[in-house]
């Protein structure tokens, strides 16, 4: 079936150093792309997303890439910061809209002070 | 506003156990969905509702019954407690497709069945 997956599991980073995180999607026909954080022992909280018209999006710190000719998505943090050590998702659906998400498996971000 | 909370945070059941995992929003949203967590992996989806009355499956229902008889709330039966289910429960909820798509995440419910 479709899924979506993760180049890394895991990723270093310096603090202050800006991070890449990878994420391959297998179904063409996905229209809306999010990144969601989570901490540990909590749930996932958004980040960005963005829809298949779009090839770049841009918020706080953050900026969400779609190259859809590779069906790869990518996740750039700036200046990443201790705060920003968690585990991060992309996750995608054939609708602009929440109801029917897949989920891929999760890259472990550690900011190293 | 308390966003989206989830009841118990913690939970042991016995193989054949029922039980139920609440969930409650009070931001007013259309959508809400049940996902589970396991380790290593990212979230499935097991059922969702778009509205007040109106329920569907997801990648993994089974064993699972949810129904939505208030726009707050979304309760997740398990009918019969399996090692399988042992897992983490999210409960999430978003306004409709249209609008902001930003979808909230209560804090899980862990549940682990002997």
């Amino acid at each position: 079936g479709e899924s979506v997956g993760l180049h890394l599991p895991t990723l270093s980073v310096q603090e202050g150093d800006n991070s890449i995180i990878n994420c391959a999607y297998s179904n063409s026909a996905s229209d809306y792309f999010i990144w969601y954080k989570q901490e540990s022992g909590k749930g996932p909280q958004f980040i960005i997303d963005i829809r298949s018209n779009m090839d770049k999006r841009q918020g706080q710190r953050v900026t969400v890439l779609l190259n859809k000719t590779v069906k790869h998505l990518s996740l750039q943090i700036a200046a990443t910061q201790p705060g920003d050590s968690a585990v991060y998702f992309c996750a995608e659906n054939q609708n602009f809209g929440n109801e029917k998400l897949t989920f891929g498996t999760g890259t472990r971000l550690t900011i190293i002070p | 506003n308390a966003g989206v909370t989830q009841t118990p945070k913690f939970q042991v059941l016995k193989t054949g156990q029922s039980m139920t995992l609440q969930c409650a929003q009070d931001m007013n949203h259309e959508y809400m969905s049940w996902y589970r967590q396991d380790p290593g992996m990212g979230l499935r989806l097991i059922h969702y509702s778009v509205g007040a009355g109106i329920t569907d499956q997801g990648e993994v229902p089974n064993g699972y019954n949810v129904s939505r008889s208030t726009t707050e709330d979304f309760p997740l039966r398990l009918l019969s407690a399996a090692p399988s289910q042992t897992s983490v429960y999210f409960c999430a909820s978003s306004y409709g497709s249209g609008s902001s798509n930003e979808q909230f995440f209560g804090p899980g419910t862990r549940l682990t069945v002997l």
